[in-house]
């Protein structure tokens, strides 16, 4: 089946600094991925659309120039958390789309969960 | 605003009964409806449903979804302590296969 993974799985970060996620598709191409943000023991909330060769999307709230994403390639997006601060500790998780069909289901990575000290 | 909602919020249950989750969801150019099961990491897919009426099975697991009314139930029949996760509803809606997450049921099945 098709397979997201995300890289780094847990980072700690000091208040401050830049992190970098990054998703793969690893036997897929995908035009689009998504970004969401999960806080504990909430639902998964989303905050861009990240598009191959174009500027991501944002959703309301989100501000774009703190989460910076980059869809440089088919197989590769990356979300920055510029400046993170403690209240950006959460866990991020990616998902792309297996398949070209507006249908298909959405496949997600195993998540990064940050932690801003 | 799309809105997804799951009930219960949390359900606990003894191996081998049978539970019955909910969804229902009021959005904007519905696509399709996704059940997902998270257990410590991300969700991993279950079903996705299009058309009203239509069972999808998967082994203990099975699901469906009403048009008409708005909302979808998942079936765990049997239920092992391995079903134990948070199972997510949401609804693809729009273009480019935008999903609205529902906030989960938790489920935890107890020997």
């Amino acid at each position: 089946g098709a397979v997201v993974s995300q890289h780094p799985s847990r980072v700690i970060c000091k208040s401050g600094t830049s992190v970098k996620i990054e998703c793969r598709s690893l036997d897929f191409q995908a035009t689009t991925m998504f970004w969401y943000r999960q806080f504990p023991k909430q639902s998964l909330m989303l905050m861009a659309t990240s598009n191959e060769g174009s500027k991501a999307t944002y959703e309301q709230g989100v501000e774009k120039d703190k989460f910076l994403i980059n869809h440089a390639s088919l197989t590769l997006s990356t979300l920055t958390v510029t400046s993170a601060h403690p209240e950006d500790s959460s866990f991020y998780i990616c998902s792309a789309r297996d398949g070209t069909g507006r249908y298909s289901p959405l496949h997600f990575g195993n998540g990064t969960r940050l932690t801003v000290t | 605003e799309d809105k997804v909602v799951q009930s219960p919020l949390s359900l606990v249950v003894h191996e081998g009964d049978t539970v019955t989750l909910n969804c229902s969801y009021e959005v904007t150019n519905f696509r399709s409806l996704l059940w997902y099961k998270q257990e410590k990491k991300a969700p991993t897919f279950l079903f996705m449903l299009t058309s009203s009426g239509i069972e999808k099975k998967s082994g203990r697991l099975s699901s469906i979804l009403d048009k008409k009314e708005l909302f979808s139930i998942l079936n765990i029949t049997a239920t092992q302590t391995g079903d134990s996760a948070i199972y997510l509803c949401a609804s693809n809606t729009g273009t480019a296969s935008k999903l609205t997450f529902g906030t989960g049921t938790r489920l935890q099945v107890t020997l």
